[in-house]
């Protein structure tokens, strides 16, 4: 069963941008999907796209396609979620998941 | 983008009732060529990431109590908590899988009575 494990939180500036990685153990990480999900605070849960490390490219959701790139490195078996021009609108807990396992969640504040 | 609704958006049960939660989406979830709908329910404690109960629309993840169950096809599903239990207190949602973007219910926030 795969595990997953995310870097820590962050708190960045309006117009900065954040990276969140995510490294996955004990699975076959490069052939499933790798989602990214987000929580605003008191919120329900935000797909923003996905990726097949094996495969690429990502798929994301629309309202985020400008801002967000999705990644993934095979040797490390990291996928890594950058999210540019960052408002307090991004303030959330983002995860990633993998078959149905989810990583402990980064909280990224978003404040001047 | 399919839209999941979800019902009701809160419920408060009695230890050892059950628990009924409906999810409804705006198109079919089930693909032809398998015969599966790809639909799932998760739970999510306060503080907590997830926790994937439900895949496929009723099948039960390894460890997951057996009070938890899944039905439903097409556009109409349900989660039902047999005999619900202090540690079931949560916010359960439901998500789809079928096409991208994948999309979850706004989530049902089940309380003890």
């Amino acid at each position: 069963q795969v595990h997953l494990v995310q870097s820590g939180a962050e708190v960045k500036k309006p117009g900065s941008s954040v990276r969140v990685s995510c490294k996955a153990s004990g699975g076959t990480f490069r052939s499933y999907a790798v989602s990214w999900v987000r929580q605003a605070p008191g919120q329900g849960l935000e797909w923003m796209g996905g990726i097949i490390p094996l495969f690429g490219p990502a798929n994301y959701a629309q309202k985020l396609q400008d801002r967000v790139t999705i990644s993934a490195d095979l040797s490390t078996n990291t996928s890594y979620m950058d999210l540019h021009s960052l408002t307090p609108q991004d303030t959330a807990v983002y995860y990633c998941a993998q078959k149905g396992t989810w990583g402990q969640g980064t909280l990224v504040i978003v404040s001047s | 983008d399919i839209v999941m609704t979800q019902s009701p958006d809160s419920l408060a049960v009695s230890l050892g009732e059950r628990a009924t939660i409906n999810c409804k989406s705006s198109q079919n979830l089930l693909y032809s060529s398998n015969n599966k709908n790809y639909l799932a329910w998760y739970q999510q404690k306060p503080g907590q990431s997830p926790k994937l109960l439900i895949n496929w629309a009723s099948a039960r993840e390894s460890g997951v109590p057996d009070r938890f169950s899944g039905s439903g096809s097409g556009t109409d599903f349900t989660l039902t908590i047999s005999s619900l239990q202090a540690e079931d207190v949560a916010v359960y949602y439901c998500h789809q899988y079928y096409s991208l973007p994948e999309t979850f219910g706004r989530g049902t926030k089940v309380e003890i009575k």
